[in-house]
C-alpha cells in the first residue's frame, strides 16, 4: 500500500483562485511528520510547510495552510489568492519517527495557474 | 546562509562509465540524504547518513550505487558502469538531525543523462 497518496496528477486554476492540493496518509507511527514542497520547473525542492502528529493547530506558512484531520489521515495544502508563479509540482512526504532516517514522497500533483 | 550545493548540475555520460556526484550540506547538519527523481516521478530514497552513524543504504538500487561522506560534511554518490536507466536527477538533502519532525533541505540537483 502506498504511504502517501495524492490523487490529482495535475490541476488548472485560474490566478488569484484559491486552490486545494489533496494527500492522503498511511502510518501506524503515532509521531510522524507532514511536509509539502514544491518544485518548479527549475527542479529544485522548496519546503513550503510542515506539519507534527501532535500539533493542535493547522499550520500556516504565508499563502500556505495544511488543512491536516488526523483521524482521516490527510493533509492537504491550501493555497490561497494563487499566482503565476504558484505553477510547479507539489509533492506531499511524510517522515515517521520510527523510520527517521528517510522521507516518503508522493508522486506529486501538478498545478497550473491560468492567467 | 548557504543552501545544500551539487555538483555537476549536469552531467552526460557514456554507459559503462563510472560518474561521481558531489553534496555540500547546509554547514552543521548533521544529517545528509541522496534521492533519486525519474523524469514525471516522484523521489525515489537511495542513502541517509547520520553523524558518524553506518549510512542506510537499503535505498540503493544495486551494488553498482556507493557514496560516502567525508569528515561529517561533503558527501559523493558514485555510480558504476552506468546504464541507461540510472537516467534521473539525483537529489541531495541535509537536516539539523535526522529527527522526523525536522525539514530536509534540498539542492538543486545533478541532472545525469547516460547515453
Amino acid at each position: 500500500a502506498q504511504k502517501i497518496t495524492q490523487t490529482q496528477p495535475g490541476m488548472f486554476v485560474q490566478e488569484k483562485e484559491a486552490v486545494t492540493l489533496d494527500c492522503t496518509y498511511d502510518t501506524s507511527d503515532p509521531s510522524y511528520g507532514l511536509f509539502w514542497y514544491k518544485q518548479p520547473s527549475s527542479g529544485e525542492m522548496i519546503f513550503l510547510i510542515y506539519q507534527g502528529s501532535y500539533d493542535q493547530q493547522n499550520a500556516t506558512e504565508g499563502r500556505y495552510s495544511l488543512n491536516f484531520q488526523k483521524a482521516r489521515k490527510s493533509a492537504n495544502l491550501v493555497i490561497s489568492a494563487s499566482q503565476l508563479g504558484d505553477s510547479a509540482l507539489y509533492f506531499c512526504a511524510m517522515r515517521e519517527r520510527d523510520r527517521d532516517d528517510k522521507i516518503i514522497f508522493g508522486k506529486g500533483t501538478r498545478l497550473h495557474i491560468l492567467p | 546562509g548557504a543552501g545544500v550545493s551539487q555538483s555537476p548540475s549536469n552531467k552526460v555520460t557514456e554507459k559503462g562509465k563510472d560518474v561521481e556526484l558531489r553534496c555540500d550540506p547546509i554547514s552543521g547538519h548533521t544529517a545528509l540524504y541522496w534521492y533519486r527523481q525519474s523524469l514525471g516521478q516522484g523521489l525515489e530514497f537511495l542513502i541517509y547518513f547520520q553523524g558518524n552513524s553506518a549510512p542506510d543504504k537499503s535505498g540503493l538500487p544495486s551494488d553498482r550505487f556507493s557514496a560516502e561522506r567525508t569528515g561529517g560534511s561533503v558527501s559523493t554518490l558514485t555510480i558504476q558502469r552506468t546504464q541507461q536507466e540510472d537516467s534521473a536527477v539525483y537529489l541531495c538533502a541535509s537536516s539539523f538531525t535526522g529527527r522526523s519532525t525536522d525539514t530536509q533541505y534540498f539542492g538543486p540537483g545533478t541532472r545525469l543523462t547516460v547515453l
